[in-house]
């Protein structure tokens, strides 16, 4: 298994301009989350899907966030229009059940803008 | 959510063993214990799980006291490699998003 596979690794961009990030969770793992990293903020859980559902989405921070699971092999994590402050690395999760915790992460995508 | 408090920082000698305590007094019922760690330009990854006692894995031991309002994470005989960020996490099945987040760890500095 691959594991949990982001893209890009990096992303550099302007103020204003649209970004998406993608992610495929590993096949047969039914949650899939989206977290953000700053130096800040550590880790903060912005939404997480169930079985391609989202379930809670509170910790999106602005409408100018949001996330999509077409499939159960792709999401993906919109920021339009993008700000300075988005700076961060985003990181993809999925899990068999919440229960277990035993999340397994992508590698995650910088994002930088500018 | 049931708040954990972790030590900022630790240093340790290589071959040494490394016990992080981890607060949680408030911890539910259900909850379990599940610690993870964290390189840089990485994702978490997890490495252990408990709800009471002890458990182990190749990979470290969680030792849980019958209070469960703490736990240790020990790992015997650490390496440079096992320089990292050190999470603590509590919470279980609820849907809420406030269960499944992360603290702000400890960072484990290593050195010969």
């Amino acid at each position: 298994d691959a594991g949990v596979i982001q893209s890009p690794r990096h992303e550099v961009t302007e103020m204003g301009q649209e970004v998406t990030l993608r992610c495929k969770p590993i096949s047969g793992h039914d949650y899939l989350f989206w977290y953000r990293q700053t130096m800040m903020r550590g880790l903060e859980l912005l939404i997480y899907f169930n079985n391609n559902v989202p379930i809670d989405d509170s910790g999106m921070p602005e409408d100018r966030f949001s996330a999509k699971m077409p499939n159960a092999s792709f999401s993906t994590l919109k920021i339009q229009p993008s700000e300075p402050r988005d700076s961060a690395v985003y990181f993809c999760a999925s899990s068999l059940d919440t229960l277990n915790y035993g999340y397994t992460f992508g590698s995650g995508t910088r994002l930088t803008v500018v | 959510l049931a708040k954990t408090t972790q030590p900022i920082s630790m240093d340790s000698y290589e071959g040494q063993e490394v016990n992080i305590t981890c607060s949680h007094n408030n911890i539910a019922t259900n909850d379990y214990i599940t610690w993870y760690q964290q390189f840089p330009s990485q994702g978490p990854r997890f490495i252990i799980q408990g709800y009471k006692t002890k458990v182990t894995n190749e990979v470290a031991s969680l030792f849980i006291p019958a209070d469960r309002k703490s736990s240790t994470l020990s790992l015997p005989r650490v390496s440079l490699s096992d320089t990292a960020v050190y999470y603590c996490l509590v919470g279980g099945h609820t849907g809420t998003a406030s269960k499944l987040t992360f603290g702000t760890g400890t960072r484990l500095q290593v050195t010969l």
